[in-house]
Order: structure tokens, then sequence, then C-alpha cells
């Protein structure tokens, strides 16, 4: 059981909006960065955020993300089918000095 | 261009030990915190273990605390992670990858990642 929780599963039509949520606690997500990676599958996974709303050089402006207390969550506007990816939310936990990541929310594009 | 290359997995008894390999290229090694994680089949992430950009700082996983050693050579630019009395639940891909920040202790994110090497645990 992840400490970080998201929904197992997210799904959309092209074109529309979706959001992931992930949950934490104040010695995580509360009080350090959160980070959103992309797993399209059988390849590794793809830094999609970093500091909780930046995106890196090369991932569309299509992605974005926010962070509010001790929950984050993932906006995904123009929905593609290439998008149809696992996608995880990752913290490091200040009080417990490791590295968290959500369990992982599955998104279908129909 | 930047690249981790991770090698060592196979099959493995439990109880018996293996060791995986990471070499970097196309950054300064020495300037940046490494990190391992795993994905069982099927399953999510899991962070396993961090060392910092000095070697000094080591993190790990509760599952890996006591079992698994990480470290890493500079002279090779490798990172390794040592793991020891392995069990069939240590059956995963592991990937290794390069900590976003550098000359800084890991404190999450992960912005290179390699392609991964399957290990299996199973008499």
């Amino acid at each position: 059981q992840s400490v970080l929780t998201q929904p197992p599963s997210a799904s959309g039509t092209p074109g529309q909006r979706v959001t992931i949520s992930c949950s934490g606690s104040s010695s995580n997500i509360g009080s350090t960065y959160v980070y959103w990676y992309q797993q399209l599958p059988g390849t590794a996974p793809k830094l999609l955020i970093y500091d909780n709303d930046q995106r890196p050089s090369g991932v569309p402006d299509r992605f974005s993300a926010s962070k509010s207390g001790t929950s984050a969550s993932l906006a995904i506007s123009g929905l593609r089918s290439e998008d149809e990816a696992d996608y995880y939310c990752e913290a490091w936990d200040d009080s417990l000095f490791v590295m968290l990541f959500g369990g992982g929310t599955k998104l279908t594009v129909l | 261009q930047l690249q981790l290359v991770e090698s060592g997995g196979g099959v493995v008894q439990p109880g018996r030990s293996l060791r995986l390999s990471c070499v970097a290229s196309g950054f300064t090694f020495s300037s940046y915190g490494m990190h391992w994680v795993r994905q069982a089949p099927g399953k999510g992430l899991e962070w396993v273990a961090s060392i910092s950009y000095d070697g000094y700082n080591k993190y790990y996983a509760a599952s890996a605390k006591g079992r698994f050693v990480i470290s890493r050579d500079y002279s090779k630019n490798t990172v390794f992670v040592q793991m020891n009395s392995l069990r069939p639940e240590d059956t995963a891909v592991y990937y290794c990858a390069r900590d976003f920040r550098y000359n800084v202790s890991p404190r999450g994110g992960m912005d290179v990642w390699g392609q991964g090497t399957p290990v299996t645990v199973s008499s």
C-alpha cells in the first residue's frame, strides 16, 4: 500500500481534460516538492513535472500540475491517444527520509 | 547524450545475492545523486535506494534496508546495488535513475532513467 494515494484509473475522450490526484501528508507532499512521471507501456518512466508545477523542456503545455496542502494534481488537457499511459506522483518524506511513489494511475483514452 | 545503462540482472535462487550495475554517460557523474527504483510485474514503481552525489548519504526503502547496499565508483561512472538475501518479492525490473538536482543530497525527482534490468528470484 502506497503512502501517496492515487486513483487506480482515469479515462477521457480525445480533446477532453482529465485530472489525476495524489494525496499525501504533512511530512511529504505538505513539505516537499511533488514530481510526476509518465510511463508508456513497456518503457521506462519519464519525468513529466518537477517542483510541483514545472515542466521539463520538451513536455507539452497540455500537461500541468498543482499542489495545495498535502495534495497534488496532474491535469492533461486536449487529451490525445498517445497520452494513454500510467502516471505516478512522487515526493520525498522529510520525516522518514524515504522517497515515496503513488500507486499509479492508468489513464485510458476512450 | 545523457544515458544510463543497467546490467547484472538475471534469475537467482531465494537467499542468494546479486549485484546490479548502472553506467552513466553524457553528464558529470560526480555531481548527481543516483537512485534505484524497481517495478514488480504488473505493479507500480517502488523506490529502492538513493546515494548522494558525494557518496556520503545513502537512503533505503524499508524493504531494502539491511539487505541491499548502494554504492558508486567515480572512476567508472557507475552506481551499484548489492542485493543480498534475495526473496521472491524482490522480483522486478530494476531501474537506475539520476537525481534531478546536482550537488545536493537527494530529495526527490529523477530526470534520466535507464532501460531497466530484470531480476527474477525463484527456485
